[in-house]
């Protein structure tokens, strides 16, 4: 049972635009996430994280979003990048962190 | 070092031997975690440490996989009589609190 969700395998956006990347949970007793970007033959890093007393938190051209009440967070990037290409994890920070199944950004000029 | 470190970056086994693969988690770490990547998919989870102890080893696939974590720090992920669906990354994390920080992983493959 997937209880952290990625349902976009797959998103493609031009340079310069925005990217949002979307993640649902099902466990409301969940209080931080993350998200990781991932690139090929390396582990993933640590992205930009938010917790539940807050609805956005802002780094750079990186932006996360909560709504609690929809149990959904979005990760939107602007302006997207050509480095900004690779496989982009949330997770929600338990005992352990569970990921969802990754969006495979393309950021193309 | 200042990074998780795993060893080896990349295995090649045949089928039906053990395998070792080995965790060094960031200084004063007390939390390690071993997840999974199998191709096209996501992070699976496999088990956690707390110290020396493994409050949650849920996501271990089955009892040919085993883990232990000696002195709170290196850790050792043991695949016994290795199957072709054991090829994967394995990726260690470790962590002091919220979030974690990843090792550049293993690459298994079982021929």
């Amino acid at each position: 049972d997937q209880q952290v969700k990625q349902n976009s395998p797959s998103l493609s956006v031009q340079e310069g635009r925005i990217s949002i990347l979307n993640c649902d949970y099902t466990n409301s007793m969940f209080d931080y996430f993350l998200w990781y970007k991932k690139y090929p033959a390396e582990g993933p890093t640590f992205l930009i994280s938010i917790s539940s007393i807050k609805d956005k938190n802002e780094d750079g051209r990186f932006t996360v979003f909560l709504n609690k009440s929809a149990k959904h967070l979005s990760l939107h990037i602007v302006p997207s990048q050509p480095g900004d290409s690779a496989v982009y994890f949330c997770a929600a920070d338990t005992d352990k962190l569970i990921f969802g199944t990754g969006t495979r950004l393309q950021v193309f000029p | 070092g200042a990074g998780v470190s795993q060893s080896p970056s990349n295995k090649v086994t045949e089928k039906g031997k053990d395998v070792e693969l080995r965790c060094d988690p960031i200084s004063g770490h007390t939390a390690l975690y071993w997840y999974r990547q199998s191709l096209g998919q996501g992070l699976e989870f496999l088990i956690y440490f707390q110290g020396n102890s493994a409050p949650d080893k849920s996501g271990l696939p089955s009892d040919r996989f085993s883990a232990e974590r000696t002195g709170g720090s290196v850790s050792t992920l043991t695949i016994q009589r290795t199957q072709q669906e054991d090829s994967a990354v394995y990726l260690c994390a470790s962590s002091l609190g919220s979030g974690a920080f990843f090792g550049q992983g293993t690459r298994l493959t079982v021929v």
